[in-house]
């Protein structure tokens, strides 16, 4: 166990629709990393936040957005879903920038 | 943009095997992390190097910061079946924003 929390575990839409992923970071970690891995594919780098504030974006689409609030958890939000955004999503955390990241379990999230 | 070439992109094994894999860039790293994800899980951290030249074992994987800061390897000795899953390095570029680049994977099949 990472003491990296997500939820929900599964989440099946429909197209078009909006969903919000939660992430708990380790206990004292304060930044938070966001990762899309579609089917046999590696990780793609979403968005980055440290302390709150938002530090660092990979490719991230618009229709995606994320924030990280003051108790560090962070959601990432998710609008006019597309089947092409049915895919993993880990979160992760580390203590500082550019440390060791730490992953949740995932979301696996299909839109249907 | 920064780029990893990880290789190979998979690999058939027998148990008892030896088992290596490398990352390579044109870039110089200060860090270089080893990843382990099974299928529908998150990715898990092996090993963690922080000098050039520093070789540092976890059990029967070791890997090993290039000299040069410009590539890494992971080899896992006398292979189980257990040791199936992606193999992910990552590494943080030296005079960069922290951010950590990742390569495509290492998938490692037991050979029936």
């Amino acid at each position: 166990d990472s003491g990296v929390t997500q939820t929900p575990k599964h989440l099946i839409t429909a197209t078009g629709q909006r969903v919000t992923l939660r992430c708990s970071p380790r206990s004292g970690d304060l930044s938070v990393y966001w990762y899309q891995q579609s089917l046999d594919q590696g990780l793609q780098f979403l968005i980055q936040y440290y302390n709150g504030e938002e530090r660092a974006k990979g490719n991230i689409l618009e229709r995606f957005s994320a924030q990280q609030f003051p108790d560090l958890h962070s959601e990432l939000n998710l609008s006019s879903l597309e089947l092409g955004d049915s895919a993993l999503y880990f979160c992760a955390s580390s203590v500082g920038q550019g440390d060791e990241q730490y992953f949740g379990p995932g979301t696996r999230l299909t839109v249907t | 943009g920064q780029q990893l070439n990880q290789s190979p992109q998979s690999m058939f094994i027998q148990e008892g095997e030896d088992v290596s894999m490398n990352c390579t860039s044109s870039s110089i790293f200060n860090t270089w992390l080893w990843y382990k994800q099974d299928p529908g899980e998150g990715p898990v951290l092996l090993i963690a190097l922080y000098k050039a030249g520093e070789l540092t074992s976890n059990g029967r994987l070791t890997a090993q910061f290039g000299i040069t800061r410009k590539d890494s390897f992971l080899n896992i000795s006398a292979s189980i079946p257990s040791d199936v899953g992606i193999y992910f390095c990552a590494g943080q570029v030296a005079y960069s924003n922290y951010q950590l680049i990742w390569g495509a994977g290492t998938k490692l099949i037991i050979k029936p």
